[in-house]
C-alpha cells in the first residue's frame, strides 16, 4: 500500500516564476492538505482540498492556490515567486474532510529553493 | 488564535535517558493536542495524540497527557534509543481554528551513542 507521494523531490526556480507541485493521497483517502515549512520552523497550513473543492485556506496571499482531480490527488501552484517561499512543501493525506485532522499521513515533501 | 509553544533545542542526550519535551497551548475551547516526528529526509509522522483533558497518547515508548488545568502537553520517554534522533513537534487542531493543525517550531533531539 502506497504511502503519500509527492513529486518532484526538489526544485529550484528564479523570482518571478511559477511552479507546479503534485501530490498524491494515501490509497483511500479522499483529502488532501498542503503546508509549508520554512527551514528551521513548524509546518504552517496553507490549504485543504476535499471533493475537488478548497475547504479550509491559512494565512497564505493568492498566489498560492490549488487543484484536487477526481482521482484525489492534488497541485499546488505558487505564482509569482519570492525569496520568502523557499521551503519543504508538505503534502499530507486524510480521509472525510475537515475531521480528517485526527489522522493526516504526511509526504515527504518537496524541497523548493527560489534564487 | 490559537497556537503551540515548545521548548527550544537543540536537545543532546546519551542512550537510556530520559527525554522530556514541554509543549504548552493557547486555544478557545478545547483542542485536540498532537506529536508529531520527522526523521531526517522525511515527512511527518503522527506520533501520539489526545482528544480530550486528561487523555494520555502513547506511541512507541513515547507518553504525553493531556492537562487542561496547566494547558500543557509534554512529550516524555523513558529510555531513548539513537534511532529517536529526529525533530519533533506538538501541534493542536481545535473547532474555534476549523480543525486546521497549527505546529510548535519543532524540538530536535539528537540522541549519542
Amino acid at each position: 500500500d502506497a504511502g503519500v507521494t509527492q513529486s518532484p523531490t526538489h526544485l529550484i526556480k528564479t523570482r518571478g516564476q511559477q511552479v507546479t507541485l503534485r501530490c498524491s493521497p494515501k490509497s483511500g483517502h479522499d483529502t488532501v492538505s498542503w503546508y509549508q515549512q520554512a527551514l528551521g520552523q513548524g509546518p504552517q497550513f496553507i490549504f485543504q482540498y476535499y471533493e475537488e473543492e478548497e475547504r479550509q485556506r491559512g494565512n497564505f496571499p493568492d498566489r498560492f492556490s490549488g487543484h484536487q482531480f477526481p482521482n484525489y490527488s492534488s497541485e499546488l501552484n505558487v505564482n509569482a515567486l519570492l525569496l520568502g517561499d523557499s521551503a519543504l512543501y508538505l503534502c499530507a493525506s486524510s480521509l472525510g474532510g475537515v475531521q480528517g485532522v485526527y489522522e493526516q499521513y504526511f509526504g515527504p515533501g518537496t524541497r523548493l529553493t527560489v534564487t | 488564535g490559537d497556537s503551540v509553544t515548545q521548548m527550544e533545542g537543540p536537545v543532546t542526550l546519551s542512550e537510556e535517558a530520559f527525554l522530556t519535551i514541554n509543549c504548552t497551548y493557547t486555544a478557545t475551547g478545547y483542542p485536540s493536542l498532537f506529536w508529531y516526528v520527522q526523521y531526517p529526509g522525511e515527512g511527518l509522522q503522527l506520533l501520539l495524540k489526545a482528544t480530550k483533558a486528561d487523555d494520555k497518547g502513547s506511541n512507541k515508548g513515547f507518553e504525553a497527557t493531556y492537562r487542561k488545568e496547566t494547558t500543557s502537553f509534554h512529550l516524555e520517554k523513558g529510555s531513548v534509543q539513537v534511532s529517536d534522533s529526529a525533530v519533533y513537534f506538538c501541534a493542536l487542531a481545535s473547532r474555534s481554528n476549523d480543525y486546521k493543525l497549527s505546529f510548535g517550531a519543532g524540538t530536535t533531539v539528537t540522541v549519542r551513542a
